[in-house]
């Protein structure tokens, strides 16, 4: 079944201790991204990957990073978590290497709290 | 800074009903707005737009493109309670960041029995 699979679908940690969120997707996708979503907004793009060892910042990347070593993975890295990065994490991946000329097919998210 | 702004935030109809979303964009160089829906979990594809006054059409959801007043509507006709979700727009644009989409706040529907 193609899909992108994101892991894990909850987590709870302390402030400080790094934590890595996994993504893979099985469609050969060229195109990767992370969003956040916080109530009452929309999606948020942290970073994306138009292609392998590609990557680039979105609208807040501060307090992550991602790498993109092989074409289905793309993970999110947080270095030293704080509060306000609790939040709803989803990955996405898209067929076209751009933001624009295909859908973009959404893991079920990640729930991330941090105290 | 590219900006997407939906409205409503939120509506409430019961089934039955006939809605419109709307979804207006400022971006540099439009390629293409997308509408996604979003039931508690992964957004889920709708549309994608690309040219003006081409309609859209998927049972009783269509939607539309003006490019030259830089809007989108989708629209639910004979709404039932399973389309009580979030309705993201999307937006495209080819710029030196091609692999940026930026998201509206979402329309909230809820349709009641």
């Amino acid at each position: 079944e193609a899909q992108v699979t994101q892991n894990p679908r909850y987590l709870i940690t302390v402030t400080g201790k790094k934590l890595t969120v996994t993504c893979s997707q099985n469609m050969n996708h060229e195109y990767m991204s992370w969003y956040r979503q916080d109530p009452g907004l929309g999606l948020r793009q942290i970073y994306y990957s138009m292609n392998v060892e590609v990557t680039d910042k979105g609208d807040v990347p501060e307090g992550y990073k991602v790498s993109r070593k092989e074409k289905r993975n793309f993970p999110l890295i947080l270095e030293s978590p704080s509060p306000n990065q609790t939040s709803l994490y989803f990955c996405a991946s898209s067929f076209d290497r751009s933001s624009y000329n295909s859908p973009l097919h959404f893991g079920n998210g990640t729930r991330l709290t941090v105290t | 800074e590219d900006k997407v702004v939906q409205s409503p935030l939120s509506l409430v109809v019961h089934e039955g009903d006939t809605v419109t979303l709307n979804c207006s964009y400022e971006v540099t160089n439009f390629r293409s707005l997308l509408w996604y829906k979003q039931e508690k979990k992964a957004p889920t594809f709708l549309f994608m737009l690309t040219s003006s006054g081409i309609e859209k059409k998927s049972g009783r959801l269509s939607s539309i493109l003006d490019k030259k007043e830089l809007f989108s509507i989708l629209n639910i006709t004979a709404t039932q309670t399973g389309d009580s979700a979030v309705y993201l727009c999307a937006v495209g644009a080819r710029n030196t960041n091609a692999g940026k989409s930026t998201f509206g706040d979402g329309t909230t529907l809820t349709v009641k029995p």
